[in-house]
Parts: C-alpha cells; structure tokens; sequence
C-alpha cells in the first residue's frame, strides 16, 4: 500500500527539549517537504528536500533541522530553539517537480 | 508575496455546483495553476492543475481564463464530504529551477456544503 506515514499522530513535549518527526515514504518519489500549519492558517515551508543527501531551507527553517540519507525517509528535528513549536506539521512528497502527496500530520503540543 | 488570491469562505448547498474562484493576475507564462484541498485536521489532498486550457478528472474541473489571470474549480454536485479547505497555488513548469520547490500555500477557502 503506497503512501506517506507520519509518526507520531501526537506528540507532547517539554520546554526545551528536542523532539523529532518521522516521515517515510515508500512511493519512490525524490522530493520531499516539511510544513508547519497553525490554526487557521495557511501551510508555510520549513525545509526541502529535492534529492537524496541534498535538502534547502524554506521560509522558516529556524530552529528546525533535517536530514535526508534515504529516499523514503526525511526527519524533522524540532530544537529547543523553536521558540513557539506547537503547531500541526505535515510531511510531503512528489515525483520531482508534480503534485504533492501528503502525510496525515503530527500534532505537536509543548508543555 | 501572495501570488494567489481566494475568497476565505464560500457556503454551498449539497447536491449543487460548487465554484470557487481564484484570482493569480501576477502569473507567468510558464505557471501552472494547481488545486489542493484540506479537510479538517488531515493532510492536503491534490485535486486538479491547468496551465491554460480548462481540465477536468473525476473530482473537479478546472476553468482558466482566457488572459490566465484567474480560474475558477468547480465541484459539480458538492457533497457533505466536500467541506474543506481549497488552496489555489501556483507552480512554475517542471525544470524551471529550484525555487520551484518552494510551494506556498494561502489560506485558502473554507468550503460548506450544507444539507
């Protein structure tokens, strides 16, 4: 069954403490993107990655970081220096330059 | 720097055509205009993209304005299940360069469709 998991749905976390997202993807797509989604707002970019061992910033990759050492798996780290992290964050991943297909979400809430 | 512009909320009735407009006047040549729509608490799903010539799929059509400056997605027969969040994003052509990852979604318009 192809398709993209985020894991986990929900995550709670302390002030100051690192937490990373997992996203996999086993569609064989090469990019793949990270979203930060707020209350009713619109999704914003947080990382890229267009390419195996290659990923980009997007509009607000501070205080996150990623990496890409395989294909079907782009983490998301969220550090202690994300000053306000609760949000919803989605996963993505396209077949180079088409459509995005989109994880569920993981829902992160700091204590 | 919005490059689309949406309504925030539109009502529509279950059983009718549900059109939602999009304004893109800054668009280029080479922009391809692209639907997503978001039903509450999950991920985005891909709806329909066009460049210049009016599409359709087994979800929605797309219909684009002769000077590409706007289009419109209609949903024939809106259902219950078609109350979401719809972004209209626009995309430059595949191989045009790096930024062309850097997809940016509004916020979009709040579709109901009401019994």
């Amino acid at each position: 069954d192809g398709g993209i998991t985020q894991s986990p749905k929900y995550l709670f976390r302390k002030e100051g403490q690192n937490v990373t997202l997992s996203c996999e993807q086993n569609l064989n797509h090469d990019a793949m993107y990270w979203y930060r989604q707020d209350p009713g707002q619109g999704l914003r970019l947080i990382y890229y990655s267009q390419i195996v061992n290659d990923f980009q910033k997007g509009d607000i990759a501070e205080g996150y970081s990623v990496s890409r050492e395989k294909k079907e798996s782009f983490p998301l780290t969220v550090t202690s220096a994300q000053k306000n992290p609760t949000a919803f964050y989605l996963c993505a991943s396209s077949p180079t330059e088409a459509e995005l297909f989109f994880g569920e979400g993981s829902r992160l809430t700091v204590l | 720097d919005a490059k689309t512009t949406q309504p925030p909320s539109m009502d529509c009735a279950e059983g009718r055509a549900a059109n939602l407009p999009c304004n893109h006047s800054t668009i280029s040549g080479n922009e391809y205009v692209y639907w997503y729509r978001q039903i509450h608490s999950q991920g985005p799903q891909y709806i329909i993209h066009g460049l210049k010539n009016n599409e359709t799929n087994e979800m929605a059509s797309l219909i684009i304005t002769e000077d590409r400056k706007s289009s419109t997605l209609i949903l024939p027969h809106a259902t219950l299940r078609d109350t979401a969040v719809y972004y209209c994003i626009v995309r430059a052509a595949p191989h045009s360069g790096g930024s062309n990852y850097k997809l940016t979604f509004g916020k979009g318009t709040l579709l109901t469709v009401n019994p």
